[in-house]
């Protein structure tokens, strides 16, 4: 079956614009994560969609950054007044109901933000 | 808070033999999961193995072991008869049980970068 798909794939953008990063997870999949990843780094927690309701959105760095997932499946990123210090490797996961067993997250291949 | 330290940013193996990559961990929850991920310049993470905490037994995925110390919160990854296909970052990951209150996130390590040499 399909896995986890992001679009775009890159996208690069001028300091102060608004950029939307798309995200669909596997069919079923209730639970869905956004990381984001920058240079020489792990991915770091952005925020936690479980259906269509954000769970936890602690990681969001501040309130530039904005999450939906209105119908409980595809979910967009939405940065305000981008800043250079957003580019980053922005990778979304899905899980089926982490509460079950180890909740095994399946990654998106990423978008990769470039702000000029 | 949790954190997962990987202190070997590189690390380099010849094909066919063993290679091991070092995890260590802090927290203070009893029950937990922990993975490690590969991340080839695709981008993409792959699950390549995982561990139950409460499990005392170490995982094993085909080439792929781990060294679960508990007590000592240490969690490495052994790969066998190292692949070319094996070269990539490779990320160490925890993550709380559902009974400790989280909301599943992972945690993650900053990455070891594996290079296999023919």
């Amino acid at each position: 079956g399909a896995g986890v798909s992001q679009t775009p794939s890159n996208k690069v953008t001028e300091k102060g614009k608004y950029v939307e990063l798309r995200c669909d997870p596997i069919s079923g999949h209730t639970a869905l994560y956004w990381y984001r990843q920058s240079l020489g780094q792990g991915p770091e927690f952005l925020i936690y969609f479980q259906g269509t309701g954000a769970a936890d959105d602690s990681g969001l760095p501040n309130d530039r950054f904005f999450a939906v997932r209105p119908e409980g499946s595809v979910s967009t990123l939405k940065i305000q007044r981008t800043e250079r210090g957003d580019s980053a490797v922005y990778l979304c996961a899905s899980s089926p109901d982490w509460a079950s067993g180890s909740g095994e997250q399946y990654f998106g291949p990423g978008t990769r933000l470039t702000v000029t | 808070a949790q954190t997962v330290t990987q202190s070997q940013p590189e690390m380099s193996v010849q094909e066919a033999e063993t290679v091991t990559l070092s995890c260590t961990y802090d927290t203070s929850e009893s029950d937990y999961y922990l993975f490690w991920y590969k991340q080839p310049p695709s981008r993409q993470m792959i699950l390549v193995i995982r561990q139950e905490a409460y499990k005392q037994q170490n995982a094993t995925e085909n080439r792929f072991s781990v060294n679960f110390q508990k007590a000592a919160k240490s969690f490495s990854l052994k790969i066998s008869d190292s692949q070319l296909g094996d070269a990539a970052m490779y990320f160490c990951a925890y993550r709380s049980s559902f009974y400790g209150g989280s909301q599943g996130n992972l945690i993650f390590g900053k990455g070891t970068k594996l290079s296999v040499k023919p």
